[in-house]
């Protein structure tokens, strides 16, 4: 049973390409996530959506768009790919008043 | 802003000894402490936490100890073994219904443990 689930694993591509990111989770929470982890493993919040309503919109360049269409789906639309884009980007999902967040497994998006 | 500090950046040991790993955070308001374990090429995974209206928090070989006023808390490992070796992540996050709360995790910059057999 796979908690929280991301798509594809990765992710290879050229600058100036549109790419999107899939993540569902299928433990009933409200509240899901993206993180970026970079080559230093620094992890940063970059959005979260909770009932499907963006609540945490962090300074990242509008070429970065999240879309929830439902509770259990977080998908990362990057449009414009450029080279500092490459990372690994992990979905998370958490119930709002509980702190325990489940990782999925990363996407790691590398671009030439 | 937000900030979470983590130090040391990489702690070798030995097999059995402990390990501990310190965090301070910046915002006042902050009232939940996870610990996030992170194999190589694997996600984070929650090991511990805490939330303000604790001091300590105990579970089998790992401990987690919090400073409200010093805001500090930290990571205690005993006796530790070969498949401790990981980074870890401390965080810091405002958790509820009110006030805001977001459950934004600001994490620290991972410590690399290598627990040497």
């Amino acid at each position: 049973d796979t908690a929280v689930s991301q798509t594809p694993k990765y992710l290879v591509t050229q600058m100036g390409n549109d790419k999107s990111i899939k993540c569902e989770q299928n433990l009933g929470h409200d509240t899901m996530y993206w993180y970026k982890q970079d080559s230093k493993k620094f992890l940063k919040i970059m959005f979260s959506y909770n009932n499907k309503e963006l609540i945490i919109n962090e300074t990242v360049p509008n070429r970065f768009s999240p879309k929830s269409p439902d509770k259990a789906h977080l998908n990362l639309h990057i449009n414009s790919l450029e080279l500092g884009d490459s990372a690994v980007y992990f979905c998370a999902s958490s119930r709002m008043t509980d702190g325990e967040q489940f990782f999925g497994p990363g996407t790691r998006l590398t671009v030439l | 802003g937000e900030n979470v500090e983590q130090h040391p950046s990489t702690l070798s040991v030995q097999e059995g000894d402990s390990a501990v790993i310190k965090c301070t955070y910046s915002d006042s308001a902050s009232n939940y402490f996870p610990w996030y374990k992170q194999e190589l090429g694997k996600r984070p995974q929650l090991i511990i936490d805490i939330r303000s209206n604790v001091g300590e928090k105990k579970d089998q070989r790992i401990a987690v100890t919090l400073n409200k006023t010093a805001k500090h808390f930290s990571l205690h490992i005993t006796e530790t073994q070969p498949e401790d070796s990981a980074v870890y992540f401390c965080a810091a996050s405002f958790l509820g219904h009110y006030g805001g709360a977001t459950n934004k995790l600001i994490f620290g910059t991972g410590t690399l443990l290598a627990v040497q057999p």
